[in-house]
């Protein structure tokens, strides 16, 4: 079936220093894909999105674009903030029998240090 | 804020109880997604209810059952409860019945003793 690989966490950097999480993606087709941000005490908040081969998805400052020959969604960003720590989630929209549905990878936490 | 409620926030009970956990959409959105996320199995997809009608089904036990009501708020009833059911349970709504774009809730913690 459909699934999400994330890097494993968790990931620590210094203010202001370059972040990559990678994501990897296995699927029937080209799926929609989604990267999900977790605060601490806080439900899932979409961060991006890409609905097909190209696209770039964008929104406070990460990027992430959708590879169809590498199946790969990786989000960057160029210079981190205290902020931006939190649980990161990449996800796919799967097609299953006629409805759709998310599916997440395990998620991968970052803290980002003053 | 999502807008999105749940409660309640925090739940602890024992092996074999049943508990309903309650989830009020956005204003105006029409479907409800439920999700368990456990430090095992991640977050899991459970079900889908759109407007009062099951829409989509993941990997939701038989023991579990959720419904939605007339004014679009939903319950997932969970029951013979067991130690594996300790997680996070989140609800999240959409307008429509696409997943693109859902807005999720704070959860609510179960505690199974």
């Amino acid at each position: 079936g459909d699934s999400v690989t994330q890097m494993e966490g968790p990931v620590t950097l210094s203010e202001e220093a370059f972040l990559t999480i990678n994501c990897t993606y296995t699927a029937t087709g080209y799926p929609s894909l989604f990267w999900y941000v977790q605060y601490p005490g806080e439900g899932l908040q979409l961060l991006l999105k890409a609905t097909k081969a190209d696209d770039k998805g964008s929104n406070k400052g990460f990027e992430a674009t959708y590879r169809k020959e590498t199946t790969s969604f990786h989000l960057e960003k160029g210079s981190v903030q205290v902020s931006d720590s939190a649980v990161y989630f990449c996800a796919l929209k799967a097609l299953q029998g006629g409805s759709e549905k998310l599916v997440f990878g395990k998620g991968t936490k970052l803290t980002v240090n003053p | 804020d999502s807008g999105v409620t749940q409660t309640p926030k925090h739940l602890i009970t024992a092996t074999g109880q049943r508990v309903t956990l309650r989830c009020s959409p956005r204003s105006g959105d029409l479907s409800v997604y439920w999700y368990q996320q456990s430090l095992d199995q991640g977050l899991q997809f459970l079900i889908q209810y759109y407007n009062g009608e099951e829409r989509a089904k993941g990997n939701i036990l038989e023991r579990f059952s959720a419904q939605q009501f007339p004014d679009l708020h939903s319950e997932l009833n969970l029951s013979s409860l067991e130690l594996g059911d300790s997680a996070l349970y989140f609800c999240a709504s959409s307008p429509t019945g696409s997943t693109d774009t859902q807005y999720f809730g704070p959860g609510t913690r179960l505690t199974v003793l």
